[in-house]
């Protein structure tokens, strides 16, 4: 298995331009999402999915657009590109398992990372 | 909301020193925890997590975390540090909220660095 990959890897934009960033995983994950992580603020979650055709909005979907129309594939769409978007972006997905008592278990599974820079 | 805090920002070490990091959560029903570990210029890996059972888990290199239910924490620990082990530490909780909706809630993440 590959796991989650992520393209591009780097990416520089000018303010105002669009572009998708793409994240695949080949484990058959059901629930995927989008983070971005800025200095000192942790990791914080854009969007989710929680299977094909259904998506969510996390902390700070602002700005962003998504959209899964594979179980494999959930890009991540910047309509509009601004400054305040210049961050590590990474895409997860997560494996559930049922534990006791009709629990889940999940834990989620990183792709590499895309660097935006925007000016 | 459930909030998840890491109490040092950066922590420096010299080799062979013993590492606790501290981890705290605010939620009160039933949480999954998670440590993972961001080596320089690479993406998060997991490091350990805990769904069930013995408080004491241990994970990969060497690390283990301790689930306190009553302190709502879950420390990490080691015994002796290595140079390779500097990296940023980002500890999360996984809350169920029912109906199958989970929300995964992250630190704001601790730097280690190790001076050899």
């Amino acid at each position: 298995n590959a796991g989650v990959t992520q393209t591009p890897k780097f990416q520089v934009l000018k303010t105002g331009q669009s572009m998708t960033l793409q994240c695949a995983q080949d484990m058959n994950h059901e629930y995927m999402s989008w983070y971005r992580q800025d200095p000192g603020m942790g990791l914080r979650l854009i969007h989710y999915s929680v299977g094909a055709g259904i998506t969510d909005q996390g902390e700070v979907p602002n700005g962003y657009n998504v959209s899964r129309s594979t179980t494999e594939d959930f890009p991540l769409r910047l309509l509009s590109a601004a400054p305040s978007q210049t961050s590590v972006y990474f895409c997860a997905s997560r494996d559930r398992r049922w534990g006791g008592a009709g629990k889940s278990q999940e834990t989620q599974y990183f792709g590499p990372g895309t660097r935006l820079l925007v000016l | 909301a459930q909030s998840v805090s890491q109490h040092n920002h950066h922590v420096i070490l010299s080799e062979a020193a013993s590492l606790e990091l501290g981890c705290n959560y605010s939620y009160g029903g039933t949480v999954n925890l998670f440590w993972y570990v961001q080596y320089p210029g690479q993406h998060l890996q997991l490091l350990l997590k805990y769904f069930s059972g013995d408080p004491l888990v241990k994970g990969i290199k060497g690390f283990e975390a301790e689930f306190i239910k009553s302190k709502f924490s879950f420390n990490l620990r080691k015994p002796s540090v290595q140079w390779s082990d500097t990296a940023e530490y980002f500890c999360a909780v996984n809350v169920y909220s029912g109906a199958g909706s989970y929300q995964l809630t992250f630190g704001k993440g601790t730097k280690l660095s190790v001076i050899p």
